[in-house]
């Protein structure tokens, strides 16, 4: 099943504004990450924030969480061309001891120049 | 730099073939991971694998096995390949074994499968 659900599915901004994604997940969680997937790649690894965190900053990125509500969301301040991507939440959970990595179905952005 | 390595970038191969997906990290993680990634449906965990000769059911099992040989090489293999197979299929290595620490999955660029 899957654990995470991005929203909104597609994204379309300018470049210079901000873009916010959103992540809900299902069950507790150790941490929750963020990547991003450039056209026919794989991901990369952006940000993690822990269960016991609110707030988690990286440059331009501003993740936050809420595990009363087991959401999350991602902010790119001051986007560029350049991040035009997918981008994936990811809950990782313990599965009998051992690191269980599950995927959001992803947002999709574009930054138009 | 980690570098995850997939064997292959494109595949074909027939419906009732048995397919060799393989995958094989450089940094010593104890933990790999297969995902196939369809339009829509983000990334799918299939298996996962925490030490040699271990493994684990992701969510999305059937219709396939994983070896685990050397801790290095993880393998996916597809029994008898069927159309709904034809997928991106993601390989990711992390180094710890505990999901309470920091471990970042690092990721190959995918195998794009198609069984015709």
């Amino acid at each position: 099943s899957q654990q995470g659900e991005e929203d909104p599915q597609a994204l379309s901004i300018q470049e210079g504004e901000n873009a916010t994604m959103n992540c809900s997940y299902k069950t507790s969680i150790n941490n929750l990450q963020w990547y991003r997937q450039n056209s026919g790649r794989g991901l990369v690894h952006l940000i993690l924030i822990r269960s016991n965190e609110r707030e988690k900053h990286s440059g331009r990125l501003r993740v936050t969480l809420d595990t009363s509500k087991k959401s999350s969301s991602l902010l790119i301040t001051a986007s560029r061309a350049a991040d035009t991507a997918s981008y994936f939440c990811a809950t990782d959970a313990a599965s009998g001891g051992y690191q269980k990595v599950t995927f959001g179905t992803g947002t999709k952005l574009q930054v138009i120049p | 730099d980690v570098k995850v390595t997939q064997s292959s970038r494109y595949l074909v191969k027939r419906t009732g073939e048995k397919v060799f997906l393989e995958c094989v990290q450089d940094m010593d993680h104890e933990n790999m991971f297969w995902y196939r990634q369809d339009p829509g449906l983000g990334l799918r965990l299939i298996y996962f694998s925490y030490d040699v000769k271990m493994k684990e059911k992701g969510d999305i099992p059937e219709g396939y096995s994983v070896s685990r040989e050397k801790k290095e090489r993880f393998s996916l293999i597809l029994e008898s390949a069927s159309t709904n197979q034809t997928s991106m299929y993601l390989c990711a290595s992390s180094l710890n074994k505990w999901g309470k620490n920091y471990s970042p999955l690092h990721f190959g660029n995918g195998t794009r499968l198609t069984v015709t």
